[in-house]
């Protein structure tokens, strides 16, 4: 079962534009949502994240939003730039209750295309 | 550092064979994990291990085996290849499996791309 859901599968976007991406998630008990970043032949590696107790975290020109009533979080990429070209993977805990920020659920990916 | 080091890169396998996916990690990292990555399907769970001696099963544990047998090292065998199995695997690690420490990311490998013909 796909504890988090994510979309859109694929974005395509102009230079300088805003990319989201959106994730929605059922376990209430959920307490840390990172992003994470992949580039071609390479691993995630982790780009931004947030815990419930906060609405927005924002780090350069990357935002997570937080919506905790709706259940949802989404990662917004500000000034898009062709190198921000890449999948992305929203995660949550794999299990409800307690921290357990190495074992990670993950949501099924977007490909961002940044066109120049 | 070299972070987590996969090997090998690439593996061409017959249905029925076995093979070991070899994953290393030098920065004393309790924790590691496998996930295997499809289309459409993002990454998910196979094996994980919160440190030397302790295995458990993640979200698709079937047709995998693992142990950890040191610090360092968490390989993932498969016995008898299926082409179900035909993916991208995935190690990482992290400082703290329980949380104690704030921020601790998953690590990952550059991985294996594994097809099963």
């Amino acid at each position: 079962q796909q504890q988090v859901k994510q979309s859109p599968q694929s974005l395509i976007v102009q230079k300088g534009g805003i990319s989201i991406i959106n994730c929605a998630y059922e376990n209430t008990a959920f307490d840390y949502f990172p992003w994470y970043q992949q580039f071609p032949g390479k691993g995630p590696a982790l780009l931004i994240a947030i815990r419930p107790d906060v609405s927005e975290k924002k780090e350069g020109r990357f935002t997570i939003s937080f919506n905790k009533s709706a259940k949802q979080f989404s990662l917004h990429i500000m000034d898009s730039q062709p190198g921000d070209s890449a999948t992305y993977f929203c995660a949550a805990p794999f299990n409800a209750g307690g921290t357990s920020y190495g074992k990670l659920t993950f949501g099924q990916g977007t490909i961002l295309t940044v066109h120049p | 550092n070299a972070g987590v080091t996969q090997t090998p890169k690439f593996q061409v396998l017959k249905t029925g064979q076995s093979m070991t996916l070899q994953c290393a990690q030098d920065m004393n990292h309790e924790y590691m994990s496998w996930y295997r990555q499809d289309p459409g399907m993002g990454l998910r769970l196979i094996h994980y291990s919160v440190g030397a001696g302790i295995t458990d099963q993640g979200e698709v544990p079937n047709g995998y085996n693992v142990s950890r047998s040191t610090t360092e090292d968490f390989p993932l065998r498969l016995l008898s290849a299926a082409p179900s199995q035909t993916s991208v695997y995935f190690c990482a690690s992290s400082y703290s499996y329980s949380g104690r420490i704030n921020n601790s990311p998953l690590h990952f490998g550059n991985g294996t791309r594994l097809t099963v013909t």
